[in-house]
């Protein structure tokens, strides 16, 4: 598509609950990255996707979140049995860097966010 | 030590006025830099690129002294428009060979008539 696209744009959950949330980026962007932002806060990495593997994971908080990239394309980001301290804006974007070069003179397009709240 | 930092602000100027936001970065292995704007409840959008030689676009010009790991954006005749957060963004080199963008927590800009 034209832009990064992210599904829901808002979800209420009650504690305790499953979410899915999904990115689906710039056609032929082949990286991929999920951050997160609690308010008035900055950007926290989540986690990168380069086509379908995940190089690196290292910014996802627990073992209740866990993301996949299939066709090298749509994401899902799920957070099992939510918490309170969950609600943030998540945000997705994608690049067309491979393997980074290229980042160089790109950046990243973002997401408008899936704006989580948790009850 | 923050791996890029950044004055939080906020920066309450006039319209017309020149501000200037400094940022710095911890890793002088960090291969690229950026400026991205960020308005309330909005995703980051990019704002320029950062280049060694300084880099100029319109009213906004950017700076990096990478011997002393330093950042700057300026922004001449600000206008209305500009009140928003500007995020400093570095990207650091990662095991593995690829890259990755670090933000800062962003600065502040309110710029009133």
């Amino acid at each position: 598509g034209a832009g990064v696209s992210q599904s829901p744009s808002n979800k209420v959950t009650e504690k305790g609950k499953d979410v899915e949330l999904r990115c689906d980026p710039i056609s032929g962007h082949t990286a991929l990255y999920w951050y997160r932002q609690s308010l008035g806060q900055g950007l926290e990495f989540l986690i990168y996707f380069q086509g379908n593997s995940a190089p690196d994971k290292s910014g996802l908080p627990s073992d209740r979140f866990s993301a996949e990239r299939t066709g090298g394309s749509v994401s899902t980001l799920t957070i099992q049995r939510t918490q309170q301290e969950d609600s943030a804006v998540y945000l997705c974007a994608s690049s067309s860097s491979l393997r980074g070069v290229g980042l160089a003179n790109y950046g990243y397009t973002f997401g408008s966010g899936t704006r989580l709240t948790v009850v | 030590r923050k791996e890029v930092e950044q004055d939080p602000g906020p920066f309450n100027v006039p319209e017309g006025a020149t501000v200037a936001f400094n940022c710095t970065y911890s890793n002088s292995a960090s291969q690229s830099f950026f400026w991205y704007r960020q308005d309330c409840r909005k995703e980051p959008k990019l704002l320029m690129s950062v280049y060694s030689s300084g880099n100029e676009d319109g009213r906004f010009t950017a700076q990096l002294n990478r011997a002393s790991q330093y950042i700057s954006l300026l922004i001449r005749d600000s206008k209305l428009s500009d009140s928003a957060t500007y995020l400093c963004v570095v990207n650091m080199p990662q095991a593995g060979g690829y890259n990755k963008l670090i933000f800062g927590a962003g600065t502040r800009l309110a710029v009133h008539p």
